[in-house]
C-alpha cells in the first residue's frame, strides 16, 4: 500500500511571504501522480497543483509551484506572496498511473498573518 | 451544474440506526468516488464506481456499509446499524474519464454525528 506522509502539522506565515510544505510517499511503482488539494474551512477539497511522476519539470501553478524529487520520494509545495485567502488544510495525495483512488497525508493547516 | 452536491450536509442519529447520503456528480463524469474524513486526518478511500458499475470497495468498508449508484446518475451510500466510530466527513468526487489528467471534484461533504 502506498503511504503519503506530511510531518508538518502546522505552519503560519506572513501575508506576502513564501511557505513551503513537505511530503513524502512511500512507493514501489514508477509511474504515478502526486497531488495537492486544498481544504478550506468551508470543507470542500480544491485541486490546487498536479504532478505526473514521468515529467522531470517541476509544475507551476500561478503562485504555487512544487519541488518533485523522485529519487528521495519528496514532493513540496511552494506558495509564493501568501494571501489571507490561502489559509486551509493542505493535503498532499498520491496515486498510480493505473489507478483511480487517492492515498492522502494527513494534511498541514496554514495560517496566513496579516 | 454547480458541481458535485451531497445531501443532507449533516446529520446526527442515534446509536443503531441506519442513514443513508446522497451525491449528485457533475452530469458527465462517469467515475465517482466515496471517500471518508475524521478529524484532523485526510480522506481515506472507501469505494469507486466507474458508471453504475461498483469497482472496488475499501477494507474500511464493513458488511454495515453499502453503496449504490443506479443508472450511472447520483450515487448513495448507506450505513446500518451507526457506531460512533462512523461519526465522521463523508465525502463524494467524481471525475470524467479513466486518465488522471483529469480532474477530481469534491462535494463539500455530509458530516455524520452518532450520539
Amino acid at each position: 500500500a502506498q503511504t503519503v506522509t506530511q510531518s508538518q502539522p502546522e505552519m503560519s506565515v506572513q501575508e506576502a511571504e513564501t511557505v513551503t510544505l513537505s511530503c513524502t510517499y512511500d512507493t514501489s511503482e514508477s509511474d504515478y501522480y502526486l497531488f495537492w488539494y486544498k481544504q478550506p474551512p468551508s470543507r470542500q477539497m480544491i485541486l490546487v497543483i498536479r504532478q505526473e511522476a514521468y515529467k522531470q519539470q517541476n509544475a507551476t501553478e500561478n503562485r504555487f509551484s512544487v519541488n518533485f524529487q523522485k529519487a528521495a520520494k519528496s514532493f513540496s509545495l511552494k506558495i509564493s506572496d501568501s494571501q489571507l485567502g490561502d489559509a486551509a488544510m493542505y493535503f498532499c495525495a498520491y496515486a498510480r498511473s493505473n489507478d483511480y483512488k487517492l492515498s492522502f497525508g494527513a494534511g498541514t493547516t496554514v495560517t496566513v498573518r496579516a | 451544474d454547480t458541481g458535485v452536491s451531497q445531501d443532507p450536509r449533516h446529520k446526527i442519529t442515534k446509536r443503531g440506526q441506519n442513514v443513508t447520503f446522497r451525491c449528485d456528480p457533475i452530469s458527465e463524469h462517469n467515475r465517482l468516488y466515496w471517500y471518508r474524513q475524521t478529524l484532523g486526518q485526510g480522506p481515506e478511500f472507501l469505494t469507486y464506481f466507474q458508471n453504475e458499475a461498483q469497482l472496488e470497495k475499501s477494507r474500511l468498508l464493513s458488511d454495515r456499509f453499502s453503496a449504490e449508484r443506479p443508472k450511472g446518475s447520483f450515487s448513495t451510500l448507506e450505513i446500518q446499524r451507526t457506531e460512533q466510530g462512523d461519526s465522521a466527513m463523508y465525502l463524494c468526487a467524481s471525475s470524467k474519464s479513466r486518465s488522471m489528467n483529469t480532474e477530481a471534484f469534491f462535494g463539500q461533504g455530509t458530516r455524520l454525528t452518532v450520539v
